[in-house]
C-alpha cells in the first residue's frame, strides 16, 4: 500500500519549453503532496506544499509563476516547469502524504530527471 | 532554522559486517525525525518515525535510535547484505520535512 507514481521518469526539452510532471498516489487518498528538488550531492530541497483545492505554499526562493502546481483531486498533482531554462536541470520528486495513526508519513514517488538544454 | 546533517557521507562494508550512522538535528522544536531507504531508480522508502526521546524501533535487520535531548538519531543494519545498499535519508521536522543529504551505503559481497 501507500504507493505514489511520478511522470515521466525523465524529460528531456529544449530551453523555453514547459514541461508538465505528474505525481499520483495510486492506492490512497492523499491530504496534501509536496515538490522537492535535488541537485547533485545536495538534500532533498522543499519547493511547495500542495493541498487539494487550494492553491500551493511555496517555499522562499521558489518562483510560483515559474513552477505552476496544480492539485486537482486528491490522487494527483501536476508540477509544471514554465519556459525551462538550463539552470532548472534537476532532479524533480513528489511525496504524498497518509494521514496515519499518529505522525504523517510521507510517501515518495521515484522522481523525474528534467534535462534542459 | 532546522539542519539536519547526516554521516558518513559514504561508506563501503563486507557483506556480514554490522553498520552504523548518524542524523544530526537541532534538539530544540523538535517534532519527529523521519528514516528512508532510497535505492536507486526507485522511490524513498518510509522506514521509520520516531518521536519520542529514548524511541527505538526495528524492522528486520534495521534498527534505529533517537536521542531528542542531545539532537540525534542512529541507524544501526546488522548483518548487512549487498541488498542493503542504499542511501539512507533523515529528515525532520513536523509537516514540512528537512532532509539530510543522506549516507550511500555500498555493501560488497
Amino acid at each position: 500500500g501507500a504507493v505514489v507514481s511520478q511522470h515521466p521518469s525523465w524529460v528531456i526539452c529544449k530551453s523555453g519549453t514547459s514541461v508538465k510532471i505528474e505525481c499520483r498516489s495510486l492506492d490512497f487518498q492523499a491530504t496534501t503532496m509536496f515538490w522537492y528538488r535535488q541537485f547533485p550531492k545536495q538534500s532533498l530541497m522543499l519547493m511547495a506544499t500542495s493541498n487539494e483545492g487550494s492553491k500551493a505554499t511555496y517555499e522562499q526562493g521558489v518562483e510560483k509563476d515559474k513552477f505552476l502546481i496544480n492539485h486537482a483531486s486528491l490522487t494527483l498533482s501536476t508540477l509544471t516547469v514554465t519556459s525551462a531554462h538550463p539552470e532548472d536541470s534537476s532532479f524533480y520528486i513528489c511525496s504524498a502524504t497518509y494521514r496515519g495513526l499518529s505522525t504523517d508519513t510521507q510517501y515518495f514517488g521515484p522522481g523525474t530527471r528534467l534535462t534542459v538544454l | 532554522i532546522l539542519n539536519v546533517e547526516q554521516s558518513p557521507q559514504s561508506l563501503h562494508v563486507q557483506e556480514g559486517d554490522s553498520t552504523n550512522f548518524t542524523c544530526s538535528f537541532p534538539s530544540s522544536n523538535f517534532y519527529a525525525l523521519h528514516w528512508y531507504r532510497w535505492e536507486t531508480a526507485k522511490s524513498p522508502e518510509a522506514l521509520f518515525v520516531m518521536t519520542l526521546n529514548g524511541d527505538e524501533k526495528k524492522k528486520g535487520r534495521i534498527s534505529a535510535t533517537l536521542n531528542t535531548k542531545e539532537g540525534y538519531s542512529y541507524l544501526y543494519i546488522k548483518g548487512s547484505q549487498p541488498e542493503d545498499s542504499a542511501t539512507y535519508l533523515c529528515a525532520g521536522g513536523s509537516e514540512k520535512l528537512v532532509f539530510g543529504k543522506g549516507t550511500k551505503l555500498t555493501v560488497n559481497p
